[in-house]
């Protein structure tokens, strides 16, 4: 069965360029998260989704970071005019359970930014 | 400042050894899970602790959550070149089940 997929892999952007960073979870899944995991650190909570509702962004670095669900599965996390301390891999996670349960959340491969 | 402190950082043995790692926090955690991650990959769940003092053993690795749900440690046995990974541990405190706080992981390198 397909996993949580994540495109591109990999993006290299300039400074100041926007990317949008795509997630497909696992389909029927309810809850998607986003993390940002820099090098040598471990992943670091974004923000999270229940269905097509962002219940949480309160890990989200700043405004130029933005997420969204409309249809409560596909989601996409924007980062606007990308700062090289922006560059870090960005895992997207899928979980069958809503927030309060706590389920087991199965992670992508991640999409590698560089902001040069 | 870092809610979860994993220990050693860096752990390179041999095939056959046996190994220990260390989750530890001042703060109680309603439940923690050990992951492990391969270069280029997400994050995959190995197991889920919720019980103070629960102990659980996946084929050659065994967890334990302490008694205080503060800490925890992962044991293997008999390490093979396959357990080569990234183990982070990460926690979830009550009323944000969801919400994982991850430690800085161990990379563990098993040589044949």
């Amino acid at each position: 069965g397909a996993g949580v997929s994540q495109s591109p892999r990999y993006k290299v952007a300039k400074r100041g360029q926007d990317v949008a960073l795509r997630c497909d979870p696992i389909s029927g899944h309810v809850s998607l998260f986003w993390y940002q995991q820099a090098l040598g650190q471990g992943p670091e909570f974004l923000t999270y989704f229940q269905n097509e509702a962002q219940l949480d962004k309160s890990g989200l670095p700043s405004d130029r970071f933005f997420a969204e669900r409309p249809e409560g599965s596909v989601s996409t996390l924007k980062i606007q005019r990308t700062q090289q301390e922006d560059s870090a891999v960005y895992l997207c996670a899928s979980s069958p359970t809503d927030s309060y349960l706590g389920g087991t959340q199965y992670f992508g491969p991640g999409t590698r930014l560089l902001v040069l | 400042t870092q809610l979860l402190e994993q220990s050693p950082q860096f752990l390179s043995i041999q095939e056959g050894e046996n190994l220990t790692v260390y989750c530890n926090s001042s703060s109680v955690f309603s439940s923690l899970q050990w992951y492990r991650q391969e270069p280029g990959e997400g994050p995959v769940l190995l197991v889920t602790v919720v019980t103070g003092g629960e102990v659980k053993k996946l084929k050659r690795l065994t967890f334990q959550f302490g008694d205080a749900r503060k800490d925890s440690s992962l044991h293997i046995t008999a390490a093979q070149p396959g357990d080569t990974g990234l183990y982070l541990c990460a926690g979830a405190r009550g009323g944000s089940n969801y919400k994982l706080t991850f430690g800085k992981g161990t990379l563990l390198t098993v040589n044949p």
